[in-house]
């Protein structure tokens, strides 16, 4: 079946990096976007970036623009998100999510991971 | 920026019908998608494409866009029902989202 598995979270103090990694499974990676979407304790959904099938189309939420990067390697069947600069108000859980349209654009937000635990702190 | 705007609670009485409304400029020409997220539990798509029903989610659950507002409709609400609902648009190649909608089965 369907499976994103994120990972690379952790605690992490403010201005400093982190790269969190989707590892997917289930269904033919490089013919679909991806995305990343965060949510802050108690708070609601915050979409951070989304890349296309191929790699080509990258696009970013106004508040991680400049200081995230998303990437993927259709080889390893993985999604990234580069986080730099990290701020306190990064603090969010991640999630990776998989586009519903097969190579041609993007839609909706079709299957999402378990999320990983990002906490921006000194 | 665009913005989509939610009531942030519904209350409901089981097997009554809970409707949650999501507005925005123009939103009648955008595609809306709701997501489901029950406590401690990641997103769920219910519906896209203003009422389409991703295989395995129930006919009771239902959609509609028109002018400014989406409306996501459940029908025969079960306790089950109870969690944080979400709409989506697309805008200027950005995914944007409503702050949410909690729905209480009273």
């Amino acid at each position: 079946q369907v499976q994103l598995v994120e990972s690379g979270g952790g605690v992490v103090q403010p201005g400093r990096s982190l790269r969190l990694s989707c590892a997917v499974s289930g269904f033919t990676f490089s013919n679909y976007g991806m995305h990343w979407v965060r949510q802050a304790p108690g708070k609601g959904l915050e979409w951070v970036a989304v890349i296309s099938y191929d790699g080509n189309n990258k696009y970013y939420g106004d508040s991680v623009k400049g200081r995230f990067t998303i990437s993927r390697d259709n080889s390893k069947t993985t999604l990234y998100l580069q986080m730099n600069s990290l701020r306190p108000e990064d603090t969010a859980v991640y999630y990776c999510a998989k586009d519903l349209l097969l190579r041609t654009g993007f839609d909706a937000l079709e299957i999402w991971g378990q999320g990983t635990m990002v906490t921006v702190s000194s | 920026s665009y913005e989509l705007t939610q009531p942030p609670s519904v209350s409901v009485s089981p097997g009554q019908t809970a409707t949650i409304t999501c507005s925005g400029d123009e939103l009648g020409d955008k595609y809306v998608s709701w997501y489901q997220q029950r406590p401690g539990q990641s997103p769920v798509l219910v519906i896209h494409e203003d009422f389409k029903r991703p295989s395995g989610i129930p006919e009771r659950i239902s959609g509609s866009n028109s002018g400014k507002t989406a409306t996501l409709t459940i029908s025969g609400t079960q306790a089950m029902d109870e969690a944080d609902y979400y709409c989506q648009a697309w805008d200027s190649s950005t995914v944007i989202f409503g702050g949410g909608t909690k729905v209480t089965v009273l």
